[in-house]
């Protein structure tokens, strides 16, 4: 009974293709997330979407276009792959509030070649 | 830029150990500490929450928090092989929503 689930776990493609990542969360919650977690793993913030309105952009190039169809689902398309976008895509869901734990998916590891 | 720092280590103690990580955060405001923990390649999982300045336990955790000092550390008794993981720092911005990460520390427990 997944709480957070991504498809697909694995993503190998060419650069200059355009890719989905699909994200639905069973948890009830208002908020949802992107971050991408680089080589280094270092965890960052893309977007966030807060009862499916964007709430939060950060400086991603705009290659990179989330859509929410309802508060459990929120998509990741990537157009024109570069060499610089392989890495970790995890989404996460949280309650929102104050006391904002956060609940991550399993992870989309993204190899653009 | 809103930044919240950690050192990278590795951090390495023996079993039965204490581990200690600490972590520093720059946005004042802010009102919502967190530690996750991360195995290769497995995703982050909460394992302390921390809203007041103090200590707050939780088994063999013990989460610290000094605003004043903008600090947080995350204490870890009688360290396992199993505990052997990256820990990330989160601080909840002033506003909520955006939550940030410090680089994680990487921790070893020898057996």
């Amino acid at each position: 009974d997944t709480a957070v689930s991504q498809t697909p776990k694995y993503l190998v493609t060419q650069m200059g293709n355009d890719k989905s990542i699909k994200c639905e969360q069973n948890l009830g919650h208002d908020t949802m997330y992107w971050y991408k977690q680089d080589s280094k793993k270092f965890l960052k913030i893309m977007f966030s979407y807060n009862n499916k309105e964007l709430i939060i952009n950060e400086t991603v190039p705009n290659r990179f276009s989330p859509k929410s169809p309802d508060k459990a689902h929120l998509n990741l398309h990537i157009n024109s792959l570069e060499l610089g976008d392989s890495a970790v895509y995890f989404c996460a869901s949280s309650e929102g509030g104050a006391q904002e734990t956060q609940y991550f998916g399993p992870g989309t590891r993204l190899l653009v070649l | 830029q809103k930044e919240v720092e950690q050192n990278s280590g590795p951090l390495s103690v023996p079993e039965g150990a204490i581990a200690s990580l600490n972590c520093t955060y720059s946005d004042r405001g802010s009102q919502s500490f967190f530690w996750y923990r991360q195995y290769s390649g497995k995703s982050p999982e909460l394992i302390m929450s921390i809203y007041s300045n103090g200590d707050k336990e939780d088994g063999r955790f013990t989460a610290q928090l000094n605003k004043a000092s903008q600090y947080v550390s995350l204490l870890i008794r009688d360290s396992q092989p199993s505990d052997s993981a990256t820990y990330l720092c989160a601080v909840l911005l002033t506003g909520g929503f955006k939550t940030i990460f410090g680089a994680g520390t990487r921790l070893f427990v020898k057996a």
